[in-house]
């Protein structure tokens, strides 16, 4: 099973700033890699796919990066409503794994 | 607009069985994998189980294989996931998500299972 380990697992931050998010995964296959975002009481919500794309809808303050096996989850400045935990998912070999989340607060 | 409502959670005994489901809607149902994710209360996100469009093919995390079954009816845009000999480590929320290619697009509420006597 592929490991997927994320860091920090909270990061504090004041709106405005800028958001890194690290996600490192053993092994990934191609670029299957993606970032949710999860508020409290909701469904995870795609962010970014294959490392770098924004889904449909997603501002362009969320960039994806990295290649190889570390990857990163940026959020330009933060806006209040990007305050939430985020997943990174390694999404090409099963069993599809995800890393333990990163809480933005 | 895809829409993915689940039901079919409850409270169970250690040893039962259940059964979810997932209606699906606003997106041609039998060309795209489905998956069930499930997350323990106040836990990380945890793939289940996953299907092919047609069916034909599915995919279980060690922990379920022998005692979770995937399947889906093309007809009715509906998926399930019959859960038996269920253990207090299978409380969680189940979400079905809709699959491209491997990728979780989109997502369902959930439905609650908790497991306990």
């Amino acid at each position: 099973e592929i490991v997927v380990t994320q860091s920090p697992g909270t990061l504090s931050l004041s709106p405005g700033e800028r958001a890194t998010l690290s996600c490192r995964a053993s092994q990934i296959s191609n670029t299957y890699l993606a970032w949710f975002q999860q508020k409290p009481g909701q469904p995870p919500r795609l962010l970014i796919y294959d490392i770098s794309t924004r889904a449909s809808g997603v501002p362009d303050r969320f960039s994806g990066s990295g290649s190889g096996t570390d990857f990163t989850l940026t959020i330009s400045r933060l806006e209040p409503e990007d305050f939430a935990v985020y997943y990174c998912q390694q999404y090409g070999i099963s069993p599809r794994t995800f890393g333990q989340g990163t809480r933005v607060e | 607009e895809v829409q993915l409502l689940e039901s079919g959670g409850d409270l169970v005994q250690p040893g039962g069985s259940l059964r979810l489901s997932c209606a699906a809607s606003g997106f041609s149902f039998s060309n795209q994998g489905m998956s069930w994710v499930r997350q323990a209360p106040g836990k990380g996100l945890e793939w289940v189980s996953g299907i092919s469009g047609s069916g034909s093919t599915t995919y279980y995390t060690d922990s379920v294989k022998g005692r979770f079954t995937i399947s889906r009816d093309n007809s009715k845009n509906s998926l399930y996931l019959q859960m038996n000999s269920l253990r207090a480590e299978d409380t969680a929320i189940y979400f079905c998500a809709q699959d491209q290619g491997w990728l979780h697009a989109n997502w369902g509420q959930g439905t609650l299972v908790t497991v306990s006597s």
